[in-house]
């Protein structure tokens, strides 16, 4: 079973800022917490991850809660391309833990 | 980012003939590749991990029998629907892990664009 918990969906004004929020209360200390999303009919597409720092990349950043129980993904100017299925993983990262998807929250960027 | 492919990028089949899907790691070595199958408004189902040179572990449920996966090397691993039928249809997805020399820290994994399998 996904260890955690998101919205199923939400809507984001195109240009503005994209908050996808994770519930991940049972996280062991060695899990990372692991993003990606699915566009339509595409394969999975690898956002960011991290463990308890908060973290930033080209396509985003996370922020994770100092107790680690929940986390947010922000997209800071969204556009129409960002429309898809985005997905909240916790996986241990060393020991060949699985990636298990949950849900997921629909986004729908609208303009 | 690592690229994966997958061929057949769709495909359709007589309902008890068999399908072979490819994987392959197009610029990396992936000890580990991964299967994953998705239905319609559905999220992924992880179906199996394939460990390059040894048998697949399969998720509980999935029948091996049906679904006969070979990793014969870092770069391809396949997947054989056998005797597909209507409600084999679905999205199979696979994702392979990368393994960099002389860092065994890291673990990213990557996904190929999917296959659609529609049996008939």
């Amino acid at each position: 079973d996904a260890k955690t918990t998101q919205p199923t969906s939400m809507d984001c004004a195109e240009g503005r800022a994209a908050n996808l929020p994770c519930n991940h209360s049972t996280i062991s200390g060695n899990e990372y917490v692991y993003w990606y999303r699915q566009i339509h009919s595409q394969g999975p597409q690898y956002i960011i991850h991290g463990l308890k720092n908060n973290e930033t990349n080209e396509m985003a950043s996370l922020i994770i809660t100092e107790d680690r129980k929940s986390s947010t993904l922000i997209l800071p100017h969204a556009t129409l391309r960002d429309t898809a299925v985005y997905y909240c993983i916790v996986r241990a990262y060393n020991q060949g833990g699985k990636l298990i998807f949950g849900q997921g929250t629909e986004l729908s960027v609208k303009p | 980012g690592a690229v994966v492919s997958q061929h057949p990028s769709r495909v359709i089949c007589k309902s008890g003939t068999s399908v072979k899907i490819e994987c392959r790691s197009l610029d990396f070595q992936a000890t580990t590749m991964f299967w994953y199958r998705q239905f319609p408004k559905q999220s992924l189902m992880l179906m199996a991990t394939s460990n390059e040179g040894s048998k697949a572990t399969y998720e509980q449920g999935v029948e091996k029998d049906k679904f006969l996966i070979n990793h014969a090397s870092l770069t391809l691993s396949t997947l054989t629907v056998t005797s597909a039928h209507p409600e084999d249809s679905s999205f199979y997805i696979c994702s392979a892990r990368v393994w960099v020399a002389g860092d065994s820290s890291y673990n990213e994994q990557f996904f190929g664009p999917g296959t659609r399998l529609t049996v008939l």
